[in-house]
């Protein structure tokens, strides 16, 4: 069974950091893409970043661009997002997502975990 | 940016009623079109991939169509387990996701 495990999220101040970290489990992690998704209060989805399953390339939303950092460590079959100069508008819940195949343009996300709530205030 | 949005933002509907949702792409997604189901205080499910494939576990009430900009999701008998909202997303260039339909029951 897949499994995904967020964790990390809490309050901080703006301009602080925060490291989100994805336990994953039940499938070939190194044989995925995965991206960060998130939802703020009471609205929509937003793609965040995205990282192949190599970890040899990234992709970041322009909202986060040169803030944050994704990144997996897969012998441990973990992902990572290290968050940076955080703003009030960076509070959401932050869903670890796994894609359908390897390379970052595996945008279809099929396994989601949890959500882990990150909050800036 | 490739933006989207979707038509109703919601929708009151009876059980056993033929519910749509439409969404738009701002330019040409091929057939690179998602919908996914969010339960409040849920993480998103995946419903529908690639425009019209049915997800593994997902009832085949949900059928989807649609080609380059204009897509829809269709619930053939609304049951009162698709209390819900979907989105659409589009995964041609990067990603987007619609602003969701809120679907209520009557």
């Amino acid at each position: 069974e897949v499994q995904l495990v967020e964790s990390g999220g809490g309050l901080v101040h703006p301009g602080g950091s925060l490291r989100l970290s994805c336990a994953t489990s039940g499938f070939t992690f190194s044989s995925h893409a995965f991206s960060w998704v998130r939802q703020a209060p009471g609205t929509g989805l937003e793609w965040v970043s995205i990282i192949s399953g190599s970890g040899d390339e990234t992709w970041h939303a322009d909202s986060v661009k040169g803030r944050f950092t994704i990144s997996r460590d897969n012998p441990e079959s973990t992902l990572y997002l290290q968050m940076n100069t955080l703003r009030a508008e960076d509070t959401a819940v932050y869903y670890c997502v796994k894609s359908d195949c390897s390379t970052t343009g595996c945008r279809l996300f099929v396994s989601w975990g949890q959500g882990t709530l990150v909050t800036v205030s | 940016d490739i933006q989207m949005t979707q038509s109703p933002s919601t929708l009151s509907a009876s059980v056993g009623d033929r519910v749509t949702i439409t969404c738009r792409a701002s330019q040409d997604i091929s057939e690179w079109l998602a919908w996914y189901q969010q339960k409040p205080g849920k993480a998103p499910k995946l419903l529908i991939y690639r425009t019209s494939g049915l997800q593994s576990g997902a009832p085949s009430r949900f059928s989807g169509s649609g080609s380059g900009t204009e897509f829809t999701l269709t619930i053939s008998s609304l049951q009162p387990d698709d209390s819900a909202t979907y989105y659409c997303q589009q995964y041609h260039i990067l990603t987007t996701f619609g602003p969701g339909t809120k679907v209520h029951i009557k």
